[in-house]
């Protein structure tokens, strides 16, 4: 079975300061990881994937992740977080092929201070 | 491209009624998935639809039902509703596993309310 888990459903930043948002993954087979971001009564939307390419993925509006095997993480970050990154961030794993189905964590809630 | 695309943006129901949701995924796309997101949660698989037939279920009971129309569009079905199915509904497509459209895209939701 896979599933991911996030730790902190609420994270505060400081505008400008590092945005960490942590993400540990458990999956029998290599997988497939998303972070999808949600604002507010919207849907999900994709920031970025790992799909066993590089282990340093970007994203967009500066997001990156890092898939480290060793650790099973895939951890969100962006060096300097701006006031539009307050949003839900959820983490999301699935396996390659076929017709599967994508889990989610549970989310993390960015707060970002002014 | 007008994106993963669903109707209506919102829904209130009475228990015990029955309700239908509709979503075209992005162009290009031919498989879709429907989530069920509550209130402070992440989303939870429902099913997916590909060739017009159920590939995969979550643990969902039978009152959850889909269909997939020729064009790819797809549709859940709600009977018997609780209040336990209030919830933000979620549709998302993907194109052929191991090709560039192989990533899962998510419509903007139907918020269903159930009084």
């Amino acid at each position: 079975a896979q599933s991911v888990t996030q730790l902190g459903s609420h994270v505060s930043v400081s505008e400008g300061a590092l945005v960490l948002l942590r993400c540990n993954y458990s999956s029998s087979v290599p997988p497939y990881l998303f972070w999808y971001v949600q604002y507010p009564n919207q849907g999900l939307q994709l920031l970025l994937k790992y799909t066993s390419a590089a282990t340093l993925v970007k994203g967009i509006n500066g997001f990156e992740a890092e898939f480290k095997k060793s650790e099973t993480s895939f951890h969100l970050t962006k060096p300097s977080a701006h006031m539009s990154d307050a949003a839900e961030y959820f983490c999301a794993v699935t396996f390659s092929g076929g017709y599967q189905k994508v889990t989610f964590g549970t989310g993390t809630k960015l707060q970002v201070i002014p | 491209d007008a994106g993963v695309t669903q109707s209506p943006t919102h829904l209130i129901k009475t228990r015990g009624q029955q309700v239908t949701l509709r979503c075209s995924p992005k162009s290009g796309h031919d498989t879709v998935s429907w989530y069920q997101q509550a209130l402070g949660q992440g989303p939870q698989f429902i099913f997916q639809y590909y060739e017009e037939e159920e590939r995969q279920r979550g643990n969902f009971p039978d009152r959850f039902s889909g269909h997939q129309f020729p064009n790819y569009s797809s549709e859940l079905n709600v009977n018997a509703l609780l209040l336990g199915d209030s919830a933000l509904y979620l549709c998302a497509s993907r194109g052929l596993a191991g090709t560039s459209t192989d990533t899962q895209y998510f419509g903007p939701g139907t918020r269903l309310t159930v009084l």
